[in-house]
């Protein structure tokens, strides 16, 4: 069965600390691994998809990676505005259907 | 979100009383999905559209029905809603199953 897991659930940083959320994926042929933030009351926004393992994508403090079993979403040197629920959803060959975690909640404090 | 509305935003409704969701997109993509998100599980798909008048079902499909008469608006009904559909209703757009999607900006909904 296909499964997306993520972790930690929440995650507090000080600004300027640099951390990484995990998912790790169970999809038979992976067709995409996609990540979204989430801002309380809204839609989850786009951040990146991935095709295959070894790519890495970058948008500002945000960089994500993958491997055949997991990916990372890396943030550096955070700032308060990163603060937001973290998706990752993954995708199979076999659907048109993706498989979302349920999130990392992300804090940065002053 | 440029592209994609929903309606209504916020709804209160009666159990047993049907009740219609609508979501509405500018891109004319293919594929349309309703998702319903609820604390500890995430987003979970309830039916999806990959083309007018075709539909398919997610995994919380149980008390939902969806029509796409248009590539336009994608309509999710509750034929006689419980309490346990109280939750937050998003839809979701793509060109493609490969795409990243275009989320709108939910209907939360809750049943009493």
């Amino acid at each position: 069965e296909d499964q997306v897991t993520q972790s930690p659930e929440a995650l507090r940083l000080q600004e300027g600390e640099s951390s990484s959320l995990n998912c790790s994926y169970t999809v038979s042929g992976l067709r995409g691994l996609f990540w979204y933030r989430q801002d309380p009351g809204k839609g989850p926004e786009f951040l990146f998809t991935l095709y295959s393992a070894g790519e890495e994508k970058e948008k500002e403090r945000l960089k994500a990676t993958l491997t055949k079993k997991e990916s990372f979403l890396h943030i550096t040197a955070p700032k308060p505005e990163d603060s937001a629920t973290y998706l990752c959803a993954a995708g199979g060959y076999n659907t048109d259907k993706l498989i979302f975690g349920t999130g990392t909640r992300l804090q940065v404090f002053p | 979100d440029a592209g994609i509305t929903q309606s209504p935003r916020h709804k209160v409704t009666e159990t047993g009383t049907p009740v219609t969701l609508r979501c509405h997109q500018t891109e004319n993509h293919r594929y349309m999905y309703w998702y319903r998100q609820d604390p500890g599980h995430g987003l979970r798909l309830i039916h999806y559209s990959y083309g007018v008048k075709d539909t398919d079902k997610g995994e919380v499909s149980d008390g939902y029905s969806v029509s796409r008469s248009k590539t336009e608006d994608f309509l999710l009904t509750l034929e006689s809603a419980t309490s346990s559909q109280t939750s937050v209703y998003f839809c979701a757009i793509s060109a493609t199953a490969s795409y990243g999607y275009t989320f709108g900006s939910g209907t939360r909904l809750t049943v009493v």
